[in-house]
């Protein structure tokens, strides 16, 4: 069964420094999607990036990207020049073989001016 | 405006009231969502509907009852709740789920906040 790990349940970063958040998971699937999406205090869920486990390249959404490392099995998203605004719940998630996504318990990034 | 849309935002209800929750999407997905998420916890998927045929049921008490008579609408109807059932209700929806290039990023709505007295 899928399963993905965020060990950081809350994490404080300065204003406009960069902020790595953790992602590893586990899957037996040869072909997976990893998702990283962004909840702010007003309860939507945004999405952030994609990374497909087939991809080239690592993906890159303006200041996010994400550092796919897959034979270590982690997923990790980077957020350059923070801003107070990305102070949320950020969650990492992987698609599973029955094509719905399997979420991680979520990470709480503060931003502080 | 939202490509997802929620309705109510908050809800407080009694365990013997009824009601529903709303989603809309506007995005020409023909595929919908309930999540439920509880505090400190995985967001748990409830129901999934593709073409507007349920697909998906994890075990989910009785007691929410889906309803998705097109695929731009979803409603989750509530009848006789426990106070553990409280928690923010998410819907979402995406494209049919099916491999590649991220066809399965899904859209959320702002959620609707429950709470059962």
């Amino acid at each position: 069964a899928q399963k993905i790990t965020q060990t950081q349940p809350g994490m404080f970063v300065q204003e406009k420094e960069a902020v790595t958040l953790d992602c590893t998971y586990d899957t037996s699937d040869p072909s997976y999607g990893l998702f990283w999406y962004k909840q702010p205090s007003s309860g939507e869920m945004i999405f952030l990036i994609y990374q497909g486990s087939y991809d080239q390249q690592n993906a890159t959404e303006g200041r996010y990207s994400l550092n796919f490392q897959k034979a270590r099995k982690s997923a990790n998203l980077v957020i350059s020049a923070s801003q107070l605004g990305d102070s949320a719940m950020y969650f990492c998630a992987i698609l599973d073989s029955n094509y719905q996504l399997i979420w991680g318990a979520g990470t709480k990034l503060i931003i502080k001016p | 405006e939202t490509g997802v849309t929620q309705t109510p935002r908050h809800l407080v209800m009694g365990m013997t009231n009824k009601k529903s929750l709303k989603c809309e999407q506007h995005l020409g997905h023909n595929a919908m969502y309930w999540y439920k998420q509880s505090a400190k916890k995985p967001l748990e998927l409830m129901f999934v509907y593709s073409l507007e045929e349920r697909v998906e049921n994890n075990s989910v008490p009785s007691r929410f009852s889906p309803e998705c008579p097109n695929s731009s609408h979803l409603f989750l109807h509530l009848h006789t709740l426990q106070p553990e059932d409280s928690a923010l209700y998410l819907c979402a929806s995406s494209f049919t789920p099916g491999r590649g290039a991220g066809r399965e990023k899904l859209f959320f709505g702002s959620g609707t906040q429950l709470s059962v007295l």
